[in-house]
């Protein structure tokens, strides 16, 4: 199963694009790159997903390397309430989801 | 539509005593699991179940036990606790599609402390 790699910590200023990088250099060529992110101690939140082409939603844009090897969360106008912990993970083959620690994003006024 | 209930949210237990987390969905899925997460940690994966009547293990199965009696249920025992589950523990469903969404949808916690 691919594992991941994210920074620990990052800041953005408030209305400021934040761009959250992930690694996943092992991942096959049916796994699904997923992104939750975490508010304080509630349950996990879905935020976009993406096999190889990138991908919008009304939350996030999903940037998706060639390669596959690494992909880029972006929020295009961060606000105080995307401070959270953000995780980058891929779907295993068996509908596993392993979370890794994740990065923990402060958005600056 | 409730989503995903956990119950109960908070419970202190005393070394030893046993306990049952009940994680209800009310969207068919056919995918659930059971996570804990530590202060500062992301969430491990306890187990999991593909379906009613199945479950299989995840990272850190030990200690702990699970049934899927009902599609819609998915619970997780402790039979005999201890200080080291003291953690907030997350159940999350899915439908296990691939191409559409397919995401997890979680409950919103259940805080065990362990004496």
């Amino acid at each position: 199963d691919a594992k991941t790699t994210q920074p620990p910590s990052m800041d953005c200023a408030e209305g400021r694009a934040a761009n959250l990088p992930c690694n996943h250099s092992t991942i096959s060529g049916n796994e699904y790159v997923y992104w939750y992110r975490q508010i304080h101690s509630q349950g996990p939140q879905y935020i976009i997903h993406g096999l190889k082409n990138n991908e919008t939603n009304e939350m996030a844009s999903l940037i998706i390397t060639e390669d596959r090897k690494s992909s880029t969360l972006i929020l295009p106008h961060a606000t105080l309430r995307d401070t959270a912990v953000y995780y980058c993970i891929v779907r295993a083959t068996g509908n596993q989801f392993y979370f890794g620690t994740g990065t923990s994003l402060t958005v600056i006024p | 539509n409730a989503g995903v209930t956990q119950t109960p949210k908070f419970r202190v237990l005393k070394t030893g005593q046993s306990m049952t987390l009940l994680c209800a969905q009310d969207m068919n899925h056919e995918y659930m699991y059971w996570y804990r997460q530590d202060p500062g940690m992301g969430l491990r994966l306890i187990h999991y179940s593909v379906g009613e009547g199945t479950t299989a293990k995840g990272e850190v199965p030990d200690g702990y036990n699970v049934s899927r009696l009902k599609k819609q249920n998915f619970l997780l025992g402790l039979e005999s606790a201890a200080p080291s589950q003291t953690s907030v523990y997350f159940c999350a469903s899915s439908t296990g599609q691939r191409k559409n969404g397919g995401e997890l949808f979680f409950g919103e916690g259940s805080r065990l402390t362990v004496l």
